[in-house]
Parts: structure tokens; C-alpha cells; sequence
């Protein structure tokens, strides 16, 4: 069964600065998808970034980027020039391609961030 | 219009109350979903569905009731709940079941019971 790890329950950083939240997943699948969520008190979840495991360069949402390490498994997300709005819970995910029960999300834990003025 | 919106907000009720709770959007999206959150913990699956089917129900006790009226709207009834039922429900949806894309959510209604 795939499983999705986030080993950092809470990550805290200085406001402007850059912080990498860890994400490691098991599969035996060689296709899927892997997401970041986050998740402010405001409950919304919302989609920061994706990746789809077939292509090999990482994924970039404006300061948000991934590093993806296929081999290794393993799907870290950086903030660049944190800001007070990104403080959330942030969800690691994964799914494989298609519709049934064995193919929906997979979340990991969630990691808290902090953002320190 | 990119939102999904969940109706109500926050929401008490008594064990012995019926009560829904309603998520609607307008993307065209044809696949919805249903997800409890209990807090500091990720989102759990409770329903799908695809073109206003019910497409997988993840084991959900019968006092929750899904609906799907349309493909713009979504329905949780809620009836004879447990104090253990309090939780973030979430809905979400995404152009389709499968779809490689992610999932837009709403923000929820906070269930309180009592």
C-alpha cells in the first residue's frame, strides 16, 4: 500500500527567509501524481503545487517550488520569501492515475509552518 | 467562477437532530466529493461522485446521507450523529473522477454535535 511521510510535524522561519517542508512516499507504481496542499486557519485546502511523476523537471508555482528525487522517493516542497500569509498546515499527497477507492488521495500527516515576523 | 462554496459555515446540532449541509460549484466540474477532517489531522474520504452518481462510498455509517440533485450541487444529510461525528466537512471537486488535476475544496463546515 503507498504510504505518504511528513517527519516534520511543525517547521517555524524567519519572515523573507526560505524553508524546505519534507515529504517521502512509498510506491511501487511508476506513474501518479503528488500534490501540496495548505491549509490556513481558514480551513480552505488549497492546491500549491503539483507534479506528475513521468516529468523529470520540477514543478514551480511563483515562490513555491518542488524538488522531486524520483529514485529516492521523496517530494520537498520550498518557500522562498516566506510571508505572513503562508503560515498553514501544509498537506504532502499523492494518487495514482485513476477512479476507484485505490486510486484517491494519499496524505501525508501535514507539517505546521510558522512564519515569525 | 473558480470556488466551491459550503453552506453552512459552523453548524450545532443534537443527536437526535436532522440536519444538511450543501456545497455547490460552477466549473463544470463532474466528479464532488465529500471529506472529514478531524483537527491536525488530514482529510478522510467519505463519498464520491461522478456525474451525479455515488461512485465510491469509503465504509461511511448510514447517518450520513450523500445527494447529489445536479452536477452543480452536493448534499451531506445528517441524522442521528454521535459527539465523535464533530469535524471539518470539506467538500471538493475536480473536472472529473481520475482527473490528474487537483482538487479545488471548499472551506468547510464546522460540525459541532452535541
Amino acid at each position: 500500500a503507498q504510504t505518504v511521510t511528513q517527519s516534520q510535524p511543525e517547521m517555524s522561519v524567519q519572515e523573507a527567509e526560505t524553508v524546505t517542508l519534507s515529504c517521502t512516499y512509498d510506491t511501487s507504481e511508476s506513474d501518479y501524481y503528488l500534490f501540496w496542499y495548505k491549509q490556513p486557519p481558514s480551513r480552505q485546502m488549497i492546491l500549491v503545487i503539483r507534479q506528475e511523476a513521468y516529468k523529470q523537471q520540477n514543478a514551480t508555482e511563483n515562490r513555491f517550488s518542488v524538488n522531486f528525487q524520483k529514485a529516492a522517493k521523496s517530494f520537498s516542497l520550498k518557500i522562498s520569501d516566506s510571508q505572513l500569509g503562508d503560515a498553514a498546515m501544509y498537506f504532502c499527497a499523492y494518487r495514482r492515475p485513476g477512479m476507484d477507492s485505490n486510486y484517491q488521495l494519499i496524505w501525508g500527516a501535514g507539517t505546521k509552518l510558522i512564519i515569525k515576523p | 467562477d473558480t470556488e466551491v462554496t459550503q453552506t453552512p459555515k459552523h453548524l450545532v446540532m443534537g443527536m437526535t437532530n436532522k440536519k444538511s449541509l450543501k456545497c455547490e460549484q460552477h466549473m463544470g466540474h463532474r466528479a464532488m466529493y465529500w471529506y472529514k477532517q478531524k483537527a491536525k489531522k488530514p482529510p478522510e474520504l467519505m463519498f464520491v461522485y461522478s456525474y451525479e452518481k455515488l461512485s465510491i462510498n469509503e465504509s461511511v455509517p448510514s447517518r450520513f446521507s450523500p445527494e447529489c440533485p445536479n452536477s452543480s450541487l452536493l448534499n451531506l444529510h445528517l441524522h442521528a450523529l454521535q459527539p465523535e461525528d464533530s469535524a471539518l466537512y470539506l467538500c471538493a471537486s475536480s473536472p472529473r473522477q481520475g482527473s490528474p488535476h487537483g482538487y479545488t475544496f471548499g472551506s468547510g463546515t464546522r460540525l459541532t454535535v452535541v
